[in-house]
């Protein structure tokens, strides 16, 4: 079974300051998706960022970007020029691409910006 | 568009009691989900629904029940609460099955049993 590890249970970053954010994953399939998702405090789920497996090419969105390594299975989030409204938690997320299969959500970094 | 929406936002419970958890989305997705979320794990799926008329046991559906009322609502069911379901629930949707990317979360609910 696939396991998602977010070993940072909390962070904190100055604002303005770049913050990076750790997760680690667990699956024997090759072929497969992984995404941050932001929940801030109204509890609402939000996409962040999204990479495919099969692309060696980290994804960008404005601030936000990842390092995936995928032979040590590492997919961590930095997020730069940190602003209050980052403030939230994190989580990781797993989908395997094949067929029907669910999301695997690790358990989450609540980040903190310190103004 | 409101997106998705759930109701209510918080609740208490007695040991024993029933209620249902609502869930309407506004975006024409075909699959819906709920899910919980407890301190220190990560969401955990109870139910989905791929489509109208289908649902499906995710990995946590003991206790629960649920129903696919048409294609915008997806009704959570607890027939007889306990303390162990003390934890907020998420709906969902997208698009297609599994299909993250366009999956949306509703605003959750804080339910709280005794």
């Amino acid at each position: 079974a696939q396991t998602v590890t977010q070993s940072q249970p909390e962070m904190s970053v100055q604002e303005a300051e770049t913050v990076t954010l750790s997760c680690t994953y667990d699956t024997s399939e090759s072929d497969y998706y992984l995404f941050w998702y932001k929940q801030p405090p109204s509890r609402q789920m939000i996409l962040v960022i999204r990479q495919e497996a099969y692309k060696q090419q980290n994804a960008t969105e404005n601030r936000f970007s990842v390092n995936f390594q995928k032979a040590a299975k590492s997919f961590s989030l930095k997020i730069s020029d940190s602003q209050l409204g980052d403030a939230a938690m994190y989580f990781c997320a797993y989908r395997f691409n094949f067929g029907n299969e669910k999301l695997t959500f690790g358990t989450g970094t609540r980040l903190t910006i310190i103004p | 568009n409101a997106g998705v929406t759930q109701t209510p936002k918080f609740q208490v419970l007695k040991t024993g009691q029933s209620m249902t958890l609502q869930c309407a989305q506004d975006m024409n997705h075909n699959s819906m989900y709920w899910y919980r979320q407890d301190p220190g794990m990560g969401l955990r799926l109870i139910y989905y629904s791929a489509s109208e008329g289908t649902t499906d046991k995710g990995e946590v559906p003991n206790g629960y029940n649920v129903s696919r009322l048409n294609k915008r609502e997806f009704s959570l069911r607890l027939e007889s609460a306990a303390p162990s379901q003390t934890s907020v629930y998420f709906c969902a949707s997208s698009e297609a099955l599994h299909q993250v990317e366009t999956q949306y979360f509703g605003p959750g609910t804080r339910l709280l049993v005794l």
